[in-house]
Parts: C-alpha cells; sequence; structure tokens
C-alpha cells in the first residue's frame, strides 16, 4: 500500500520553512526520506525507525510518530538547494525487505 | 567511486523488441532494486533481489523478468516491449541483510527508456 504525501507541491522563498507529510495505512517498521533533483537519481536523507525517533541533516530534520503511522519531513530557512521532489519510503512490519515509495512532493524554493 | 552504475543511459525501442538494462554495484551491497518511475506516480518496485541467487516481486512485476547474475549485477529484461513501459528507471543497492532493513538505498543515474 503506497503512502500517502502532502502537499503534493509547494513554492517557498528562501528563509521559509515548510513541512512535508507521509501516512501509511499500515503499521511501519521505518521511514526513509529521499531527494530528488530534476533529471538526477534520489539522494538519501534520512531514515527513522520506530519509536519515535527524530533526526536531523542540516537544516533538515524528521519524525516518526508510529502509533499514527505518520512521519514528518522539517525544513528550516529553507535554501535555494532544497529545491526538488522529495519521497518518503516506507517499511511495515513483517515485510521482506520492500521499501513502498509515496508519490512525491515538489518543492521550489525562489529567491 | 563509482556507486551504481546503469546502462545504457537512453534507449529507444519499438513496441515488441526485446532489451535488458544492466546494472553494478561496487559497494558489496547485499540487496539490489529495480524501480520505475513515472511522472506523478514516484518510485515504483518491480523487482528486488536480498542476495546472490534470490530475487522476488515488486509492486509492478509484469512484463519484466530479472537476474541476479553475482553480488555485483543485477539485470533488468524486457522480454516484447510496451508503450506503457516506456519510464525512466533506477536500480539502487543497500547493506539490507533480509527483512526489516534499516539501510538507506543507493540509486543509479537512470535508463531513460522510450518505446514507440
Amino acid at each position: 500500500q503506497q503512502p500517502v504525501q502532502s502537499p503534493q507541491a509547494v513554492i517557498l522563498r528562501e528563509g521559509e520553512d515548510a513541512v512535508i507529510n507521509c501516512s501509511s495505512s499500515k503499521a511501519l517498521y521505518s521511514v526513509h526520506w529521499y531527494r530528488q533533483k530534476h533529471g538526477e537519481a534520489p539522494v538519501f536523507l534520512m531514515i527513522l525507525l520506530k519509536g519515535g525517533e527524530q533526526k536531523g541533516h542540516e537544516k533538515i530534520s524528521a519524525s516518526f510518530n508510529e502509533k499514527k503511522q505518520q512521519s514528518s519531513l522539517y525544513l528550516t530557512a529553507s535554501q535555494l538547494s532544497y529545491s526538488g521532489t522529495y519521497f518518503c519510503g516506507t517499511h511495515g512490519s513483517g515485510n521482506t525487505g520492500k521499501l513502498i515509495f509515496g508519490q512525491g512532493t515538489t518543492l521550489q524554493v525562489k529567491p | 567511486n563509482a556507486g551504481v552504475t546503469q546502462t545504457p543511459k537512453f534507449q529507444v525501442l519499438k513496441t515488441g523488441q526485446s532489451m535488458t538494462l544492466q546494472c553494478a554495484q561496487d559497494m558489496n551491497h547485499n540487496s539490489m532494486y529495480w524501480y520505475r518511475q513515472d511522472p506523478g506516480m514516484g518510485l515504483r518496485l518491480i523487482y528486488y533481489s536480498a542476495s546472490e541467487g534470490t530475487t522476488d516481486k515488486g509492486e509492478v512485476p509484469n512484463g519484466y523478468n530479472v537476474s541476479r547474475l553475482n553480488k555485483r549485477e543485477f539485470s533488468l529484461r524486457l522480454e516484447s516491449a510496451a508503450p506503457s513501459q516506456t519510464s525512466v528507471y533506477f536500480c539502487a543497492s543497500s547493506e539490507a541483510q533480509g527483512p526489516l532493513s534499516n539501510q538507506p538505498q543507493h540509486f543509479g543515474d537512470g535508463t531513460r527508456l522510450s518505446i514507440l
């Protein structure tokens, strides 16, 4: 079951903050976050494991609420380099290694 | 550091032709994956391989076959290409061993495939 990301697209000015959400209808073991720039390969940002862990990567952080089966990605004081499409990938408990990706959220940061 | 290498980068096929996409990784990873990416659909898993000699179906396996030739190489074959298989194909690898992995996936640059 594909996780659902929201919003589908967001436009920001440099320095503004954004939140991208990822929701699943199934129990989750972990959530992965990746960023993909146009015409390039997806690049790994971070993994969150169940337990409510919150991680950070520069000014990008994320949380994982296993009870709500949700993860959120927080982009603080956005930079032009943050532009791209963000994907969450969810790893359900009991499956055999498959990571299922959401449809993506396109982020555009303008000067 | 090459990482994950995919060949070819671009390919145009006619309906009914066959094609093998090649993928190789030099990170000694156990698991390898094939995804397709279509506009608005995100990345969808076609097949994956948790170790040499094993393969398993993903979300959209119909029309594809795979071979895990050795630990480094994982190929994807289209036996009879159809226009619906026009897409960007990504290969990825990870250190994952078995289920419930917490290891990141490393992606190749993709193969852009058009089927006329």
